[in-house]
């Protein structure tokens, strides 16, 4: 069972506010991603870092920023929060094995944008 | 209540029985792959996963086989329980990259 925490779990926000979706790992893992992920539908991949200091765009454009400041720690912000932000947001983390990757995901964050 | 799934396609199968999920992946260059069930209200889950240069592998009770001619994927679940009612998605990672590229998933329901 992997060891990766997402708060908070649900998130009902108006238009216009500033949010932090967080996400910690236990693992050490050095790899960590940001998903989002519309209901039923398939994840896109919007951020992701393969360590400290370092942060990349995902495949999906996304008005939100990370950092990612301590292993650990991979925090996702909206600066203005929008409607059209509303969708659930999975954190990832993961460790290379050779050519393995698997990724383990958190439970998720809900956002709720009004 | 939130409207889920309206898009994906169903298996449904009755317990007990044996059930195939199919996956198309697009990158032939494609070197990783991977399985994911995802339950309602929770992050996917790490089922199986198989690298390019294998046609098979097995786990417990669910097989994964790889048909790189036709860029094919399935998943196998032997003896369908009521737990296994879920989205099952299959991601791929391009060759080179470490990321993975998830597909749209098919949600398997289980009935008694």
């Amino acid at each position: 069972e992997a060891d990766i925490y997402q708060t908070p779990r649900y998130l009902v926000i108006g238009t216009g506010k500033k949010i932090t979706l967080e996400c910690s790992q236990t693992m050490g893992h050095d790899k960590m991603y940001w998903y989002q992920q519309d209901p039923g539908m398939e994840l896109h991949l919007i951020h992701y870092s393969y360590g400290v200091n370092s942060t990349e765009k995902g495949d999906l454009s996304s008005e939100s920023t990370v950092s990612r400041i301590r292993t650990e720690h991979f925090p996702l912000t909206l600066e203005s929060a929008r409607p059209s932000h509303t969708s659930q947001y999975l954190c990832a983390s993961s460790e290379l094995e050779g050519a393995k990757n698997i990724q383990y995901f958190g439970a998720g964050t809900r956002l709720s944008v009004l | 209540g939130e409207s889920v799934g309206l898009h994906l396609p169903t298996l449904s199968v009755q317990e007990g029985d044996n059930s195939i999920i199919n996956c198309a992946y697009s990158n032939s260059a494609s070197d990783y792959f991977i399985w994911y069930k995802q339950e309602s209200g929770k992050g996917p889950q790490f089922i199986i996963d198989i690298r390019s240069n294998m046609d098979k592998r097995q786990g417990q009770r669910v097989t994964v086989l790889l048909n790189k001619t036709v860029k094919h994927l399935s998943l196998q679940i032997a003896a369908t329980q009521p737990g296994d009612s879920a989205v099952y998605f299959c991601a791929e990672r391009p060759g080179g990259y470490n990321k993975l590229i998830f597909g749209a998933g098919t949600r398997l329901a289980v009935h008694p």
